[in-house]
């Protein structure tokens, strides 16, 4: 199956500060979704991103398919980002999710 | 927004038991999706149903596992006989065409 890599594996930010997840993936997909999994265990979907950029308020996302990555950007964070970031990827739609990014943000 | 629903949110069983996890897709979505999530680990991949049948099963989903879609709303997961090591988040997912939409969660707890 596809492998995917996620960096750092936790992220301690202060509040207000700027930061960027990255996902790497061992193979060619057609979907790449990441999530933002919240203290109740719900998978929130942020970005449904197979290639090209997003932004959806403080928040924004590349995807470079041709290199196998994609990045996550958190803007002037606040403590409510804090949770594990998931980076999700396919290919003929079954996902593959990496081990997550851990981020705290502390005010 | 139209999204995904799953029921129960949390579910205690004793080891042994059977349970059925059930999950309201998005209608007109056509394929569905069951995943899991033991405590501090990543998500996996169990099934993929489309078209009333199977499509793709990863190796967790073994003989005691089972799926259905009962009626025209319903996509349900059965575990015949839990063990302690099925204790987890199951996610339900529902794809129109590439973008996947996962409902809430259940958390089953087996004792």
């Amino acid at each position: 199956g596809i492998q995917v890599e996620q960096s750092p594996p936790d992220l301690i930010l202060q509040e207000g500060a700027n930061s960027t997840l990255r996902c790497n993936f061992s193979d060619s997909v057609n979907n790449l979704q990441w999530f933002h999994q919240n203290p109740w265990g719900q998978l929130i979907n942020l970005f449904y991103i197979p290639s090209g950029t997003k932004q959806n308020g403080r928040l924004s996302a590349t995807t470079v398919a041709t290199e196998r990555y994609s990045l996550l950007y958190i803007s002037s964070s606040q403590t409510t980002d804090s949770g594990v970031y998931f980076c999700a990827v396919g290919r003929d739609y079954k996902l593959s999710f990496g081990a997550g990014t851990t981020v705290t943000v502390r005010a | 927004e139209p999204e995904v629903t799953q029921t129960p949110s949390h579910q205690v069983t004793q080891m042994g038991q059977e349970v059925i996890l059930r999950c309201v897709p998005i209608s007109n979505h056509l394929y569905f999706y069951w995943y899991r999530q033991i405590l501090g680990q990543k998500v996996e991949f169990l099934v993929s149903f489309y078209n009333n049948e199977i499509s793709e099963k990863s190796e967790i989903f073994d003989d005691q596992f089972s799926v259905e879609r009962p009626d025209g709303s319903n996509f349900t997961l059965k575990i015949r006989s839990t063990k302690l090591e099925d204790s987890a988040m199951y996610f339900c997912a529902s794809v129109a065409i590439l973008e996947q939409f996962f409902g809430p969660g259940t958390r089953l707890t087996v004792l």
